[in-house]
């Protein structure tokens, strides 16, 4: 399968917990982006990221949310000290330049549950 | 205001009909145009790309207008599979911003 892999597909914590999610690009790709759908919204932008670098995070809460794309490894979402407002499908893409004409394509995402 | 906008909808429409959506953007910096299919919040996944001489696959057809900051998408002939929720996506320096999304019924 050489899609965009994410996992886990459903992940439930409780309040207060550390949330991991992580996405592989497909291959060939360095570029990745991750997006949040809350219940009944669109998605939203939250960042992107190439090899080691973050190229843009305007969309990530400016607490609690972090990301990276090591050197080795797939790309790690991390909400620390879940809240119930974090409850939502979280959504990685991926690309192979910088091109914007290449579209991005999407993992099946994360589903996360926060109870 | 949103930074891109999408028909309400919803669309409810018989097999076979053509049906049109229309999307305006506000940033006229915007670089790229796609529009995606989501089923049942799984997955967005790529319909097309939009560009400004106007694009077309099979049944769909697509259209870019720079100077009135507007992509349409048009669907003859339409089938029960079509039924989805179509995105309308911005792309400025790699970042996409996403309409909400107009929700397509097809009824037999």
């Amino acid at each position: 399968n050489a899609g965009v892999m994410q996992n886990p597909r459903h992940l439930v914590r409780r309040r207060g917990q550390e949330a991991r999610l992580r996405c592989s690009p497909m291959k060939g790709h360095s570029h990745v982006y991750w997006y949040r759908q809350l219940p009944e919204e669109g998605l939203k932008f939250m960042v992107y990221l190439q090899k080691e670098n973050i190229i843009d995070e305007s969309g990530m809460p400016k607490e609690r949310f972090s990301a990276e794309f090591p050197k080795e490894g797939p790309s790690i979402l991390r909400i620390q000290q879940v809240v119930r407002g974090d409850s939502a499908a979280y959504f990685c893409a991926s690309s192979p330049s910088t091109d914007s004409n290449q579209p991005q394509h999407f993992g099946d995402g994360t589903r996360l549950s926060i109870l | 205001r949103k930074e891109v906008e999408q028909d309400p909808g919803p669309f409810n429409v018989p097999e076979g009909a053509t049906v049109a959506f229309n999307c305006t953007y506000s940033n006229s910096a915007s670089q790229s145009f796609f529009w995606y299919r989501q089923d049942c919040r799984k997955e967005p996944k790529l319909l097309m790309s939009v560009y400004s001489s106007g694009n077309e696959d099979g049944r769909f057809t697509a259209q870019l207008n720079r100077a009135s900051q507007y992509i349409s998408l048009l669907i003859r002939d339409s089938k029960l599979s079509d039924s989805a929720t179509y995105l309308c996506v911005v792309r400025l320096h790699g970042k996409s911003t996403f309409g909400d999304g107009t929700t397509l019924t097809v009824k037999p």
